[in-house]
């Protein structure tokens, strides 16, 4: 079964300022995509950024970047220029091209400084 | 355009009860899905359908069951509810054709508690 690790519950940020946020996968899966989901306190979910495995591209979206390192399993999210809006749970999550499921991770809870 | 809707948004129920979460959709998905979020654990899949009269069970389906007679409805059942199904529920439904794009609509989620 795929797993998702988001290894930081918490992390904090000054305003302006970047951040990384760590996740990790195990999966057998060749096909698979990736994906980052900013939930904010309204708990509405939000699709951030997506990166689909076969491509060697880190995706961007605006300040949003991803450092996908495939042969690590990892997809970590990079948001630069840190705004009081970006505070909210990310969620990593994880979709193998051969089933209809999406696996998340636990989360990590993102706080923006003044 | 209502999109995903989740009925009740608030329930509170007695161990024991049982229970019937309502998820509509209007946007003709073939997809839908049923998680539930707690602190410290994330989105859990509780069940999947991936059209009418076709369900299937996710990572955590003990506890629950999942009926799908119309592409529109998804409704979650609790038969007997127990305190470890407090939690917030999400439905969530999309294009089976789009999963992997990740655009998953979600509705605003359901708060049950469980005394």
């Amino acid at each position: 079964a795929q797993t998702v690790t988001q290894s930081q519950p918490e992390m904090s940020v000054q305003e302006a300022e970047t951040v990384t946020l760590s996740c990790t996968y195990d999966t057998s899966e060749s096909d698979y995509y990736l994906f980052w989901y900013k939930q904010p306190p309204s708990r509405q979910m939000i699709l951030v950024i997506r990166q689909e495995a076969y491509k060697q591209q880190n995706a961007t979206e605006n300040r949003f970047s991803v450092n996908f390192q495939k042969a690590a399993k990892s997809f970590s999210l990079k948001i630069s220029d840190s705004q009081l809006g970006d505070a909210a749970m990310y969620f990593c999550a994880y979709h193998g091209g051969s089933n209809y499921k999406l696996t998340f991770g636990k989360g990590t809870l993102l706080t923006v400084n003044p | 355009n209502a999109g995903v809707t989740q009925t009740p948004k608030f329930q509170v129920l007695k161990t024991g009860q049982s229970m019937t979460l309502q998820c509509a959709q209007d946007m003709n998905h073939e997809y839908m899905s049923w998680y539930r979020q707690d602190p410290g654990m994330g989105l859990r899949l509780i069940h999947y359908s991936v059209g009418a009269g076709i369900t299937d069970q996710g990572e955590v389906p003990n506890g629950y069951n999942v009926s799908r007679s119309t592409t529109e409805d998804f409704p979650l059942r609790l038969l007997s509810a127990a305190p470890s199904q407090t939690s917030v529920y999400f439905c969530a439904s999309s294009y089976v054709g789009q999963l992997n794009t990740g655009e998953l609509f979600f509705g605003e989620g359901s708060r049950l508690t469980v005394l």
